[in-house]
């Protein structure tokens, strides 16, 4: 089945510094979705993205849906404790939307 | 407020016995899905729901069983066919057939440890 690649598998920051984690896929999407996993909780959406090319921002946060299908990027800018977790990357598989594919995710820590 | 909400936070089960964790949700959705965490695993799908009184196996359906007689409410049954159900499930919904590219939403999790 489509499977979605996540890299870096984890990282470790200082607080302050700018975070990057992308995701690839040997498929097309045509939804990108972001979500963050606190630690003990359930996942939470934090963007999405309909269309190649698009490049969108929500607080601190910047993703950008590759132009070719194939991959997206997350950006966290100044990174602050809270934004330790897990982020995971999805998408529904083109020719069925039914279900999620996800990502198995990059771990962040933020030193404080 | 409209959400999905699992119980219990945590479960402690035996070996040899079946539990039953709890999803409920009246975000009016009509799909339904159960995910298994563990560390470094990513989320893996045990069970999904498109719609009442239907279901379907995900990748890793071995030792659990569902059941979806109310479109709020879809358990999940971890039975003792189960090898190692020590893990973290989440339960998530999405509006009709064809919508995940708008998205899940999840619930906060069950922590189940079998002793």
């Amino acid at each position: 089945g489509q499977q979605l690649n996540q890299s870096p598998q984890s990282m470790f920051i200082q607080e302050g510094e700018d975070v990057s984690m992308n995701c690839t896929s040997s498929s097309i999407f045509n939804t990108w979705l972001w979500y963050k996993q606190d630690p003990g909780e359930g996942p939470v959406l934090l963007i999405a993205l309909y269309k190649a090319g698009e490049l969108t921002s929500n607080g601190r946060l910047t993703a950008q849906f590759g132009i070719t299908r194939k991959d997206s990027f997350l950006n966290i800018s100044a990174s602050i404790p809270s934004d330790v977790g897990i982020y995971f990357c999805a998408g529904p598989p083109q020719g069925g939307s039914e279900k999620l594919v996800f990502g198995k995710g990059t771990k962040l820590t933020v030193n404080p | 407020d409209g959400g999905i909400t699992q119980s219990p936070k945590y479960l402690f089960r035996k070996e040899g016995q079946n539990v039953t964790l709890s999803c409920e949700q009246n975000l009016n959705h009509d799909a339904m899905y159960w995910y298994r965490q563990d560390p470094g695993q990513g989320l893996r799908l045990i069970y999904y729901s498109q719609i009442v009184n239907d279901f379907q196996k995900g990748d890793i359906a071995e030792g659990y069983s569902v059941s979806r007689e109310k479109k709020e409410s879809f358990p999940l049954t971890v039975t003792s066919a189960q090898k190692n159900p020590t893990a973290f499930y989440l339960c998530a919904s999405s509006i009709a057939s064809g919508g995940a590219g708008y998205g899940y939403t999840f619930g906060s999790g069950t922590r189940l440890t079998v002793v």
